[in-house]
């Protein structure tokens, strides 16, 4: 059985630009949260989709967004990009929400 | 608001030492906490879920304790190798609204 696959791995952007990183979960997954994890503030949460609704989301600006399509697959986009966005985005999976996740390898975002 | 805290920060064993990781949250009102464990730039490994009606749970040389009442969790390692070097991070999921919490991370070296 596959796991959660997240693209691109590596990625380095400039200032102002917009990045948009893509997921896809186990498969029979309905549920995908994503996360930032940075050095300074560990793991932040930032949404949650379930059937294609967002179901509960972080306290992050409006610049961070996301939807998930009828096969579950998910992507997050961060528009106007600041240096501080520079971080690893994970990606996790779960049948229905409440019951043990599963995390991506993370994409690696540098905002230069 | 649920807090998460894990102590200590980072630890470090000789091989073959039994030893233990805490983590405390606020809200005693969890649907489940999760262990992780983190290697290096890589994503997170699901280890283990306690559902908050249940004590404990076991997976090989893991085992991981949960007292709702007391706002603690213990995850036990029994004769440690250095491939369990990692960084270990609990979440706790608040039943409210489905948030999950993460610690900041116990950093484990262990020394062959």
């Amino acid at each position: 059985k596959a796991g959660v696959t997240q693209t691109p791995r590596y990625l380095i952007k400039t200032r102002g630009q917009q990045v948009t990183l893509s997921c896809s979960p186990i498969s029979g997954h309905r549920s995908v949260s994503w996360y930032q994890q940075t050095p300074g503030q560990g793991l932040q949460f930032l949404f949650e989709y379930f059937s294609e609704t967002q179901r509960n989301k972080g306290n992050f600006p409006g610049r961070f967004s996301g939807r998930q399509f009828s096969n579950s697959r998910s992507e997050m986009n961060v528009s106007t990009l600041e240096l501080g966005d520079s971080a690893l985005y994970l990606c996790a999976s779960s049948f229905q929400g409440r019951d043990t996740i599963y995390f991506g390898e993370g994409s690696w975002l540098t905002v230069v | 608001k649920q807090e998460v805290t894990q102590i200590p920060a980072a630890l470090s064993v000789p091989e073959g030492e039994n030893l233990v990781l805490n983590c405390s949250f606020t809200d005693s009102a969890i649907y489940n906490l999760q262990w992780f464990r983190q290697d290096p730039g890589k994503g997170l490994t699901s280890l283990l879920l306690i559902q908050s009606s249940q004590r404990e749970q076991t997976s090989g040389r893991l085992n991981a304790s949960l007292d709702k009442s007391s706002g603690r969790s213990t995850l036990y390692i029994a004769a440690s190798q250095p491939g369990d070097s990692a960084t270990y991070l609990c979440a706790a999921r608040k039943v409210d609204n489905n948030d999950m919490r993460f610690g900041a991370g116990t950093r484990l070296t262990v020394k062959p």
